[in-house]
């Protein structure tokens, strides 16, 4: 069955850029009927949506981090990203990707703890 | 923006009882809510979509009901396994929202 995995640095600097991946292994990435976004999780605290990615290309961001998010797609390696720059330590957080329907989001990746610190 | 707002934050109930959680839009959002189940350490599962359909393999003592702006998480005869914290989401329009969780603890 489908499955989510991200990837990426566990630390990053203050001011710096953060970067995620999650590959899509056991289905499709190139369908319509899906979209794939990235949901994050402040330790000890509740779940913030950050964005979604359609394969259209169409993107959608939280009005928080819009300014500093950018969600993309390469479909040949059947990856999607994240990217937030300019990070401080309220970006501390474990991040999930996701792939979400019209009413749900069904399939979670286990999550990767990210630290935001000198 | 839609705001979720779920109660109670935390509850705490014995095997075997019924629980009900609710959620509440800030403005109607037909029955585009989802409900999630996150035990500690681990990703959110989903139990319940568009609003009262639940996802295949879930237990049957899930129930979701509502429509508009109150909804509704049941669980009819809480087990141990379901100690765990309980989100809604909304998926009626962007930017997608997620309530602020309910803890259920086992006495």
């Amino acid at each position: 069955q489908l499955q989510l995995q991200e990837s990426g640095p566990g630390l990053v600097r203050p001011s710096e850029t953060l970067s995620l991946t999650c590959t899509v292994s056991g289905g499709s990435i190139s369908s319509s009927n899906y979209y794939w976004g990235w949901i994050r999780q402040p330790p000890g605290k509740g779940l913030e949506w950050i964005g979604n990615i359609y394969y259209s290309g169409n993107t959608y961001y939280t009005p928080s981090l819009e300014s500093r998010v950018t969600i993309s797609m390469d479909t040949s390696k059947s990856q999607f990203s994240l990217n937030i720059t300019s990070v401080t330590a309220a970006d501390t957080a474990v991040y999930y990707c996701a792939r979400g329907g019209t009413y749900e989001i069904d399939i979670w990746g286990q999550g990767t703890m990210v630290t935001v610190s000198s | 923006d839609i705001q979720l707002t779920q109660s109670p934050s935390f509850l705490s109930a014995s095997v075997g009882d019924r629980v009900t959680i609710t959620c509440r839009a800030s403005q109607g959002i037909s029955s585009y809510l989802a409900w999630y189940q996150q035990e500690p350490g681990k990703a959110p599962k989903l139990l319940i979509y568009a609003a009262s359909t639940l996802q295949s393999g879930v237990p049957s003592r899930f129930s979701g009901s509502g429509s508009g702006t109150d909804f509704t998480l049941t669980i009819s005869g809480l087990q141990p396994e379901d100690s765990a914290t309980y989100y809604c989401q909304q998926l009626n329009s962007y930017p997608l929202t997620f309530g602020g969780g309910t803890k259920v603890e086992i006495k």
